[in-house]
């Protein structure tokens, strides 16, 4: 069965630093990986998204992601944090075999201080 | 362009009490529809999927039941209300294909 972790509940970063938020997926074939980004009482609104090609892809607000195949990772990363930043985040994996469920992790708070 | 549409907002119902909310989609036709519940503000947990009118996935056994009577309107219902029911339920749709998901504003659901 299809799966995705987030390991972390919460990332404190500084305003300025740089931050990582840490993704790992299970999944039989080839993975289809995504991030969303959640602002308190809203729907969740899509970030990027890694189908095939190039490893390193870019989304949304000057936020990427690599996707680490031998790790079975996919983590998000910012080179330089902006305090409106600061929101919840998911990861998501789509399997080859179930192409109508896309699972979401249990979200990373990140929180990005001035 | 196209856009997804939940409501109510916000209702507080007392237990026992039927619902229904209701999610519509714009621009698209035949879109996979989904309802997820998010409880205090963590992790989505998938309810029902719906891939065309009429065909309804569960994915939990629950106090709640969906339908699809048009092709993009997926409303969500329960005949009676448990005070476990409460969270933010968030509507979703996706092309058909392997892409990223569009969410709705969602519905705050309380019920005392």
């Amino acid at each position: 069965a299809q799966s995705v972790a987030q390991p972390e509940d919460q990332v404190n970063v500084a305003e300025g630093n740089p931050l990582t938020v840490k993704c790992t997926y299970s999944v039989s074939g080839n993975p289809y990986l995504f991030w969303y980004v959640q602002y308190p009482n809203r729907g969740l609104q899509f970030l990027l998204k890694y189908i095939t090609g190039d490893n390193l892809v870019k989304g949304s607000y000057g936020f990427e992601a690599e996707f680490n195949k031998s790790q079975t990772s996919f983590h998000l990363k910012k080179p330089s944090a902006l305090v409106s930043d600061s929101a919840l985040y998911f990861c998501a994996v789509l399997g080859y075999s179930s192409a109508s469920k896309i699972i979401f992790g249990s979200g990373t708070r990140l929180s990005i201080r001035p | 362009s196209q856009t997804i549409h939940q409501w109510p907002a916000t209702l507080v119902q007392p237990v026992g009490s039927p619902l229904s909310l209701e999610c519509t989609v714009e621009g698209t036709s035949n879109p996979n529809l989904y309802w997820y519940r998010q409880a205090a503000g963590r992790g989505l947990q998938l309810l029902f999927y719906s891939v065309g009118i009429g065909q309804i996935s569960s994915e939990v056994p629950q106090n709640l039941s969906a339908s699809r009577p048009q092709d993009r309107q997926f409303i969500l219902s329960s005949k009676k209300l448990l005070l476990s029911d409460s969270g933010f339920y968030l509507c979703a749709w996706i092309r058909d294909g392997y892409n990223e998901q569009f969410f709705g504003p969602g519905t705050r659901l309380t019920v005392l």
